[in-house]
């Protein structure tokens, strides 16, 4: 079983909609949580990042981490063509030096 | 630099060449993380580097992938008689300091055994 499970899609829906992305995992120990997009062919770039339990909004992107159930989502208000990207989720237990990955969901923006 | 750098962005190498990967972090970063992405996969683990002390290498997948940081700041990864599922992108991340810091990423190298 991976550390971090994610749904890989794809996730296809039209402009304006509210997409949520979700990530599960099963390491209790994992306390920093987060969310990057990678466009096709260029490195992760970091959204969203929470420590612990709780809610994060910056924008149209919302993080919520919920520490009980190993669960964790992005939600994206008002989606754009331009938010068509892969979305990667990603965790770490701090006192260890590795941050884990889920696989990615594709997402598509449809105009 | 402005972010994290690292080169080449495209490496054609044939089966059993050595290969060099460079990468360059944020300036003042203390840590250093090398990952390899599969194609439709998430980033995974290679090894870890705060200044020239390279503290993890558990992910590095086998004894012909090497990593060093002589000076605290530009790493190498280095492949040795390169595999064809040696090819991926190599994804090299930079933070402050330790885990609990946020990493950023360079835009990788991507890297086909022919």
């Amino acid at each position: 079983q991976k550390e971090v499970e994610q749904d890989p899609g794809p996730l296809s829906v039209p402009e304006g909609a509210i997409v949520s992305l979700n990530c599960t995992y099963s390491n209790s120990a994992f306390q920093y949580f987060m969310w990057y997009r990678q466009y096709s062919r260029k490195g992760p770039e970091l959204l969203m990042y929470t420590y612990s339990s709780g809610n994060k909004e910056d924008g149209r992107f919302t993080a919520q981490v919920d520490k009980s159930s190993k669960y964790i989502s992005l939600f994206i208000r008002d989606s754009q063509p331009s938010d068509s990207a892969t979305y990667l989720c990603a965790m770490s237990a701090g006192s260890g030096n590795q941050f884990y990955f889920g696989t990615g969901t594709s997402l598509t923006v449809i105009p | 630099g402005a972010g994290v750098s690292q080169s080449p962005r495209y490496k054609v190498a044939k089966r059993g060449q050595d290969v060099a990967l460079r990468c360059d972090p944020i300036s003042g970063h203390v840590s250093l993380f090398w990952y390899q992405q599969a194609l439709g996969q998430g980033p995974e683990f290679l090894t870890y580097f705060q200044n020239e002390a390279q503290l993890d290498k558990s992910g590095l997948p086998s004894d012909r992938f090497f990593a060093e940081r002589p000076e605290g700041s530009v790493s190498t990864l280095k492949i040795q008689r390169t595999q064809q599922e040696d090819s991926a992108v190599y994804l090299c991340a930079s933070s402050l300091a330790g885990p609990e810091n946020t990493i950023y990423f360079g835009e990788g190298s991507w890297l086909t055994v022919v």
